[in-house]
């Protein structure tokens, strides 16, 4: 069974551009949920998805957004990128929206020069 | 929401030696999940206990949730253990919320 699948895993960005990432989830998996991880602030929950639904969001400005899709695979996007938003950003699944395991991707590293 | 504290911050063991990392949680949880980040960052499952206690190979695991706080038990350390183990909780609020880790480094 494939695991949580994030693109790109690496990538560079200039001040004032836009990225957006990508996951899959395991399939069968219907929540996706994204973490932000900083040397500074740790681990810090982003958003989750259920069924094409934002169910929970974190303490993030509206520059960072995501949506998920009918088969489950979500992005999320970071408008007018600063230099603190350079992180690792890791992607979660889940079979529940409510409880249950989290299985992480291998996460997308973004630097913002 | 939940407030999840680790400690020991940093452990530094002799290959061979046993080690006790502790996980403290502020509230009642319905999941909590022990990781181990390798180098390339990516979070590896340990244990999904949020009550009870399980064990996989040298690695075992107990959560007392009405005292709130979980253990993560790693026997005969090896080098391959080395990396920040995590812990993570949830409550009422799905989002998991994490600890800021444990940086594990065993000494051959």
């Amino acid at each position: 069974k494939a695991g949580v699948t994030q693109t790109p895993r690496y990538l560079i960005k200039t001040r004032g551009q836009q990225v957006t990432l990508s996951c899959s989830p395991i399939s069968g998996h219907r929540s996706v949920s994204w973490y932000q991880q900083t040397p500074g602030q740790g681990l810090q929950f982003l958003f989750e998805y259920f069924s094409e639904t934002q169910r929970n969001k974190g303490n993030f400005p509206g520059r960072f957004s995501g949506r998920q899709f009918s088969n489950s695979r979500s992005e999320m996007n970071v408008s007018t990128l600063e230099l603190g938003d350079s992180a690792l950003y890791l992607c979660a699944s889940s079979t529940s929206s409510l409880a249950g395991e989290l299985f992480f991707g291998e996460g997308s590293r973004l630097t913002v020069l | 929401g939940i407030q999840v504290e680790q400690s020991p911050p940093d452990l530094i063991l002799q290959e061979g030696a046993n080690s006790t990392l502790r996980c403290n949680f502020s509230d009642s949880v319905n999941n909590l999940q022990w990781f181990h980040q390798n180098p390339w960052g990516q979070l590896i499952n340990l244990f999904y206990i949020p009550s009870g206690t399980k064990q996989n190979g040298r690695l075992s695991a107990t959560t007392v949730a009405t005292e709130r706080y979980s253990l993560l038990y790693i026997s005969s350390s090896q080098t391959t253990d080395s990396g920040v183990y995590f812990c993570a909780a949830s409550g009422s609020a799905r989002q998991l919320t994490f600890g800021s880790g444990t940086q594990l480094t065993v000494l051959p």
